[in-house]
Parts: structure tokens; C-alpha cells; sequence
């Protein structure tokens, strides 16, 4: 089985339609991310969670919120999707007294359309 | 500027080839550095973290120069299996956060 799982895989919506993506992990990591990746762009940070507690913004956290119902469980959800919203969008988790090289592990990804 | 940037290719190399890709990165205070490996529709994979003095994993060599703020990595003897896109990830201090570039696409041709 899978360490780190993202329901739904792929989801197609219409503007305007709330949703939410799920991510689950076995690993036991403290540490949650959320990212979206748009060809060119790279992957780009939208909320992070260190634990069940603590929960920050990243770089582009406008339009979406979060929510960490455990240590084993972080959804990204999208109030009202619009078409820009279109991505392939991680979950990761990670370790947290690994020092500067602490690894990430990534979930398959879910591919988002908002049409 | 962006914080991490590369070359987003593609590169063309026929199997056997030796390829270099380069990474620069902005914030010079950064603390560790990584290359991800993609594969297409798929998660991202550590291949390799970036030590100060330079690493080496079989075909793959890693190097970090400060001075100039960027990262390379080599691979010797290409095969069809490298074919991927290869993310240059940064560390920008001790946040548990990562800066990722848009990657680098490599084909290897038979």
C-alpha cells in the first residue's frame, strides 16, 4: 500500500462548485504540504502543516483553505474553484528533526479541472 | 528572478551520453539542496540531496558551489530508464519548507 494516498485522483468541476481534496499517510510523519504544479511553473507551496496545530500559509494560498483532522490526515479545499484553480495538485510529508536534508515524500497527485 | 531557476530543456541524448544539467538558486543564505526526479504524470523522487563537497550515487554526481550560487548534476552513461524531468529543490533555511524549479526534461534516445 501506498504511504502517502490523494482522493480524488482526477476530478473534473464547474466554476464556482466547492471541493476538496484528501491526502492520507501511513509514514508517521509530522510534517504535511500542500502544492500545485502548472507546466512551467514548478511546484509552488499553498498551506503547510508541522502539526495538527500548526497550520501556515504558503507562497499561494489565496482561493484555498486547509484543514488537519490528524496527524495522519491534511484536505485542501477550494470554496468556490475557478478555471485558473486547473492543476496537478500534492500532498507530502515529512519528517520533523531530520535537520536541512529532511526528505519529502509526495502522494500520487490529484489532477484538478475547473471548467 | 525566480528563487531556483533551470534550463527546462528538453535534452536530446542518445544512450551512453554523458549530460550536465545546471541549477541556479537566489537566496544565498540557502542551506541544503536536493534533485527530485519526475517521471511524466507522476510524483516527485528524491535522487539525490547536495552535499557540500560534492556527491556521488553510481552514475549520478551531485556538486554545490556556494560562491556561485548554483547546483549541477551529472549523469554518465545515460540509459532509456533516466528519461524523466529533474527538479532542482532548495532549502532556503532550516523552515522544513522547499523551493522547487520548473524542472529540466530529459529524453534518452535509443
Amino acid at each position: 500500500d501506498a504511504d502517502v494516498t490523494q482522493t480524488p485522483r482526477n476530478r473534473i468541476t464547474k466554476t464556482g462548485k466547492r471541493i476538496m481534496l484528501e491526502c492520507s499517510q501511513t509514514k508517521g510523519h509530522d510534517r504535511m504540504y500542500w502544492y500545485r504544479q502548472d507546466p512551467g511553473l514548478g511546484l509552488r507551496l499553498i498551506y503547510y502543516s508541522f502539526d495538527v496545530k500548526d497550520i501556515n500559509k504558503g507562497e499561494i494560498s489565496d482561493g484555498y483553505s486547509v484543514s488537519r483532522q490528524a496527524q495522519a490526515k491534511f484536505s485542501l479545499s477550494l470554496e468556490s474553484a475557478i478555471p485558473n484553480q486547473t492543476a496537478l495538485y500534492f500532498c507530502a510529508t515529512s519528517e520533523s528533526d531530520r535537520g536541512l536534508y529532511n526528505e519529502q515524500f509526495f502522494g500520487p497527485g490529484t489532477r484538478l479541472t475547473v471548467l | 528572478r525566480k528563487e531556483v531557476e533551470q534550463d527546462p530543456g528538453p535534452f536530446n541524448v542518445p544512450e551512453g551520453a554523458t549530460v550536465a544539467f545546471n541549477c541556479t538558486y537566489s537566496n544565498s543564505a540557502s542551506q541544503s539542496f536536493f534533485w527530485y526526479r519526475q517521471d511524466c504524470r507522476k510524483e516527485p523522487k528524491l535522487l539525490m540531496s547536495v552535499y557540500s563537497s560534492g556527491n556521488e550515487d553510481g552514475r549520478f554526481t551531485a556538486q554545490l558551489n556556494r560562491a556561485s550560487q548554483y547546483i549541477s548534476l551529472l549523469i554518465r552513461d545515460s540509459k532509456l530508464s533516466d528519461s524523466a524531468t529533474y527538479l532542482c529543490v532548495v532549502n532556503p533555511g532550516n523552515t522544513g519548507k522547499l523551493i522547487f524549479g520548473q524542472g529540466t526534461t530529459l529524453q534518452v534516445k535509443p
